[in-house]
């Protein structure tokens, strides 16, 4: 089993629509996760991160959590065509473990 | 303003021809990593380094060396590049191992003829 898993998609969606995206990861005592965006040819752009206490809003973007089943959630609110990119999964586990990414296309 | 400067950002050359990537981060990070990026593989760590003169490896470093001379520079070299090291070469930095993410270069597109 991979550390941390993550459906590579494509996941579509229609513009204003909530995309969510998930990750699931195998060490249960990870304390700290993180998202990034890529665009094709890019670096990857951190731009939600959660410890083990809480879920997170920032805008219309919010990251959930859910220890007992060791997965972590991001949910697109109002999507929008630039939402389009990959989304890497990250978990620390000593040093930070990616996902291989999901697809996301935001179809206007 | 704070970054992670990596160069080149394109390259193509042949095998068995020495090349080096640089990375200079201006956020006086101690961690500085290096990770190789292709298509179903997500991102791969090849050599990351806890502080100057302190590196060690990755999951796929064969092929590759790195140095840390200076807190800011963390080069990546490539010694006799083979057609399988083809790929997308990221240079990334933090304030340690895990806990406050990483910031990544803008990287750097190999291509070995």
């Amino acid at each position: 089993q991979k550390e941390v898993e993550q459906n590579s998609g494509p996941l579509s969606v229609p513009e204003g629509a909530i995309a969510s995206l998930n990750c699931t990861y195998s060490d249960r005592g990870s304390q700290s996760f993180f998202w990034y965006r890529q665009y094709s040819g890019k670096s990857p752009e951190l731009i939600m991160f959660i410890y083990s206490n809480g879920d997170k809003e920032d805008g219309r973007f919010t990251a959930q959590l859910n220890k007992a089943s060791q997965y972590v959630s991001l949910l697109i609110r109002d999507s929008q065509p630039s939402d389009s990119a990959t989304y890497l999964c990250a978990v620390n586990l000593d040093k930070l473990v990616f996902g291989a990414g999901t697809i996301l296309r935001v179809k206007s | 303003e704070a970054q992670v400067t990596q160069n080149p950002r394109y390259l193509i050359t042949v095998t068995g021809k020495k090349l080096t990537v640089t990375c200079s981060q201006n956020m006086n990070h101690e961690y500085m990593s290096w990770y190789r990026q292709d298509p179903g593989l997500g991102l791969r760590q090849i050599y990351y380094s806890m502080n100057v003169e302190v590196t060690d490896k990755g999951d796929v470093p064969e092929g590759y060396k790195v140095s840390r001379k200076e807190k800011r520079n963390f080069p990546l070299i490539l010694e006799s590049p083979s057609p399988n090291q083809t790929s997308l070469y990221f240079c990334a930095s933090s304030l340690n191992r895990g806990s406050y993410g990483y910031t990544f270069g803008s990287g750097t597109r190999l291509t070995v003829v």
